[in-house]
């Protein structure tokens, strides 16, 4: 079945970088799109972008542009996202999901502190 | 942005209750609406697929109906294991944009 695993829980300190992974099994990683999306209690959940994994092909909600990059290794169904230049803004949950404009699959969430 | 209003923010319910949550957008989304369950501590479940597609594992008592701006998910008959925070979804402009939730509670 349809398995996306993320990595671990990040502390990291004000003004670093910090690289997410998702981890894909059960279906063509080759022809799908992954999504990043960002969870901060109140709660809300912001939509942070796409990549196509047939050609490293992205787009980008505006807000995350300069903040999160995402890559993709199709020889390991992976996903990444990096988070570049840390601030308190940024501790959330990222997951990552399968799809492209609705989201059918989620992985179990990563959550990012940020901290000196 | 696309702007989606959700209401109630709060429900209280009674268990076997019929029960339709609102999501309001700011502007014609078309059907790319979808809707999504979360439990605490859990990630997001999708329920309802372009408004009213239903989703293969998700029990029949959950529906979806609606198209442009303004969408219904209907529970018959809530369950215990129904209460959670149900968030709805636009895939029709970017960036896509999420609701702010409508959190089920007991009475």
């Amino acid at each position: 079945q349809v398995k996306l695993l993320q990595s671990g829980a990040e502390l990291v300190k004000p003004g670093a970088s910090v690289k997410l992974s998702c981890k894909t099994s059960g279906f063509t990683f080759s022809t799908s799109y992954m999504s990043w999306l960002k969870q901060v209690p109140g709660p809300s959940i912001e939509w942070i972008g796409w990549i196509y994994a047939g050609d490293g092909g992205t787009n980008y909600n505006q807000k995350f542009k300069g903040k999160a990059t995402l890559t993709v290794d199709k020889s390991s169904s992976t996903a990444y996202m990096d988070l570049s230049s840390l601030t308190s803004e940024d501790a959330a949950v990222y997951f990552c999901a399968r799809g492209k404009v609705g989201f059918a699959y989620w992985g179990q969430g990563t959550l990012v502190t940020v901290s000196s | 942005d696309v702007v989606l209003t959700q209401s109630p923010a709060t429900l209280s319910v009674t268990p076997g209750e019929r029960i339709s949550l609102s999501c309001r957008a700011s502007e014609s989304v078309d059907t790319y609406l979808h809707w999504y369950q979360q439990k605490p501590n859990e990630s997001p479940r999708l329920l309802i697929k372009y408004a009213s597609q239903s989703i293969s594992g998700i029990p029949s008592r959950f529906s979806g109906s609606g198209s442009g701006t303004d969408f219904t998910l209907s529970i018959n008959g809530v369950e215990l294991e129904d209460l959670s925070i149900y968030y709805c979804q636009q895939g029709n402009s970017l960036p896509f944009t999420f609701g702010s939730g409508t959190k089920l509670e007991i009475k």
